[in-house]
């Protein structure tokens, strides 16, 4: 099974800080990769598929890069309501595998 | 309006048996992506299990040979077959569509999850 693994596992920033997540693949994936945000106590939605398509609806805040084995997830100015945890997601084969998450906190 | 509402949840003893239920509305199951996630109590998403359209299923390297996904059209209903189950497999366990369009794939539409405990 492909391997992802998500770094860091949680980071701080202020409000309009950028923040920048990286997941890396064991092995290359293209770009069959998506990002997901999971909100305290809610269900996971989608913000980026196909490493770097945004999702309908979601803020441009949000952007994808990367190919490969090295993918990132960047939010260009923080806001309060980014608080969440954050995952990779692999779909090139089977099975599908997550990244570990990153919790991004708000100072 | 998509929407996805698991059932079928609840306390089980370790080696027993559970089927857990996904009812959908707003679109058809059987031309879907059909998936089911967990998430261990305070941990990390786990994808479980896929079905699409031919009934091909695929499954996490964990659960292989313990689990068996299902769908009756019919009732465009997703369905997770769970038998010997061990004290991992406590879990939320959500049901998930995928979508597939000309530049990826992804889950775009997700229940509330159902919760799996087991413990004697």
């Amino acid at each position: 099974a492909i391997q992802m693994t998500q770094s860091p596992s949680s980071l701080s920033a202020s409000v309009g800080d950028r923040v920048t997540i990286t997941c890396r693949a064991s092995q290359d994936i293209k770009n069959e990769l998506g990002w997901y945000q999971q909100k305290p106590g809610k269900v996971p939605t989608v913000l980026i598929y196909a490493a770097s398509i945004l999702q309908s609806g979601v803020p441009p805040r949000f952007s994808g890069s990367g190919s490969g084995t090295d993918f990132t997830l960047t939010i260009t100015s923080l806001q309060p309501e980014d608080l969440a945890t954050y995952y990779c997601l692999q779909d090139n084969s089977y099975p599908l595998t997550f990244g570990g998450g990153t919790k991004v906190e708000i100072k | 309006e998509v929407q996805l509402v698991e059932t079928g949840g609840g306390l089980m003893q370790p080696g027993g048996s559970l089927r857990l239920s996904c009812a959908t509305s707003g679109f058809v199951v059987s031309d879907s992506y059909m998936n089911w996630v967990r998430q261990a109590p305070g941990k990390g998403l786990e994808w479980v299990s896929l079905i699409y359209t031919g009934n091909s299923a695929y499954y996490a390297d964990s659960i292989k040979g313990r689990f068996s996904i299902s769908r009756d059209i019919s009732k465009n209903t997703l369905y997770l077959q769970m038998t010997n189950l061990r004290a991992e497999d406590t879990a939320i366990y959500y049901c998930a569509r995928g979508t597939k369009d000309s530049s990826g794939w992804c889950l775009d539409s997700w229940g509330q999850g159902t919760l799996v405990t087991v413990s004697s």
